[in-house]
């Protein structure tokens, strides 16, 4: 009954590959967001979707590509991996309302790119 | 655009000292305010919640911090800190209409038996 999932936990891959973390949350919310967590603990917002709705494009290399199906989930696909790739990427969820919004995160996925 | 700065990168405390992590933000409208911890190898948990209305707000274990408009802060605070709390400390807001939530660079508090 994890609220949000993320799949899979650690990744472990070649420069060049393509890969996929998939997202899903089960609190019924509006809001799903992607974040890279830098070796330094550094959070920084990559994309947020509304209703499967791209809201907040930051500047991210055009190799990820985020795609959401349904309001419950939210996948994160790269392209040709590169080292600097190698993070902690963190899926969240939270209501759209104002008044109640609170992000839920994931446990994360371990990204390393060799 | 919005920002978060924690001035505080670490903090080393002995247990049951006291704790005040610093916290501003930079947006001129009405903001949401959050801190998060990370314990080691986890992810993030919420502790607490500005959203309106009394501007002392209190969390879970025991931590509280106070949002004031004037200058733009919102610190954590707990009287007494335990080995337990030792984590990554994020502040968080939420501003303007898209709901973006963007964190602080973290503190990283590390309490010494």
């Amino acid at each position: 009954d994890t609220a949000v999932s993320q799949t899979p936990k650690y990744l472990v891959t070649q420069m060049g590959n393509d890969k996929s973390i998939k997202c899903e949350q089960n609190l019924g919310h509006d809001t799903m967001y992607w974040y890279k967590q830098d070796s330094k603990k550094f959070l920084k917002i990559m994309f947020s979707y509304n209703n499967k709705e791209l809201i907040i494009n930051e500047t991210v290399p055009n190799r990820f590509s985020p795609k959401s199906p349904d309001k419950a989930h939210l996948n994160l696909h790269i392209n040709s991996l590169e080292l600097g790739d190698s993070a902690v990427y963190f899926c969240a969820s939270s209501p759209w309302d104002r008044q109640n919004t609170e992000a839920f995160f994931g446990q994360g996925t371990r990204l390393t790119v060799v | 655009a919005q920002s978060v700065s924690q001035h505080n990168h670490h903090v080393i405390l002995s247990e049951a000292a006291s704790l005040e992590l610093g916290c501003n933000y930079s947006y001129g409208g009405t903001v949401n305010l959050f801190w998060y911890v990370q314990y080691p190898g986890q992810h993030l948990q919420l502790l607490l919640k500005y959203f309106s209305g009394d501007p002392l707000v209190k969390g879970i274990k025991g931590f509280e911090a106070e949002f004031i408009k004037s200058k733009f802060s919102f610190n954590l605070r707990k009287p007494s800190v335990q080995w337990s709390d030792t984590a990554e400390y994020f502040c968080a807001v939420i501003g303007g209409a898209t709901n973006k939530l963007i964190f602080g660079t973290g503190t990283l508090l590390a309490v010494q038996p």
